[in-house]
């Protein structure tokens, strides 16, 4: 357990409206990662962080956007949600020790655009 | 372009025989490999890793071999038991270790 929690971990919301999605983690760790999950495509990287208000951009950013104020905070948003958002959202982060890495897994957030 | 690829979206087997998940990718500049499992409802959590300094690497029942030349790699738990019954991914890094490209995910079902 990397002490990693997303919220909410279920949303509901309607075609146009701003979402953010929030994951905290409690490990003071450098890299943290939001992936999305559907069905045929595996894990893709959304956008990722490697320090305070240090970001950048992952395979499919497109209509997403992040930010990373303190440390332990890296929030998702989607500025005006779509139906093809509908996703499973995970966070991650990423540890890196003698030459191996892992990274550790939220709970994820299921969000339904309608 | 997906430069994972794990082309058997599902597997079943006996319990007590032998598992074998296979990737594929073709990104040449990747050097790290890793397995994930992962239960619905969870988030995907680390099984086994592999440098590419390396053709195998072992933890327990699960082994994970490394063939560079063919860019593959598998997966193999001996014996397989209910409680494996996941959905696997594999992924690769390289470098630094900043981005990590996944595999779309198989299916595993152990048969009891």
């Amino acid at each position: 357990d990397a002490g990693i929690t997303q919220s909410p971990r279920h949303k509901v919301t309607e075609t146009g409206t701003p979402v953010t999605l929030r994951c905290h983690q409690t490990e003071n760790h450098r890299y943290m990662y939001w992936y999305r999950q559907d069905p045929g495509h595996g894990l893709r990287l959304i956008h990722y962080s490697y320090g305070v208000k240090d970001t950048d951009k992952g395979e499919v950013s497109d209509g997403y956007s992040v930010s990373r104020s303190k440390t332990e905070d890296f929030l998702l948003t989607l500025e005006s949600a779509t139906s093809s958002q509908t996703s499973v959202y995970f966070c991650a982060i990423s540890e890196k020790s003698s030459g191996t890495f892992q990274q550790f897994f939220g709970p994820g957030t299921r969000l339904t655009v309608l | 372009d997906q430069q994972v690829k794990q082309n058997s979206p599902s597997l079943s087997v006996q319990e007590g025989r032998i598992s074998i998940l296979n990737c594929d990718y073709t990104n040449s500049m990747f050097d790290y490999f890793l397995w994930y499992k992962k239960y619905p409802a969870e988030g995907p959590t680390f099984l086994i890793s592999i440098s590419s300094i390396k053709d195998k690497n072992e933890d327990g029942r699960f082994t994970v071999f490394l063939n560079k030349s063919a860019k593959h790699l598998s997966l193999h738990i001996v014996p397989s038991q209910p409680g494996d019954s996941a959905v696997y991914f594999c992924a690769a890094t390289w470098g630094t270790g900043n981005q990590f490209y996944f595999g779309t995910g198989t299916s595993l079902t152990v048969i009891p």
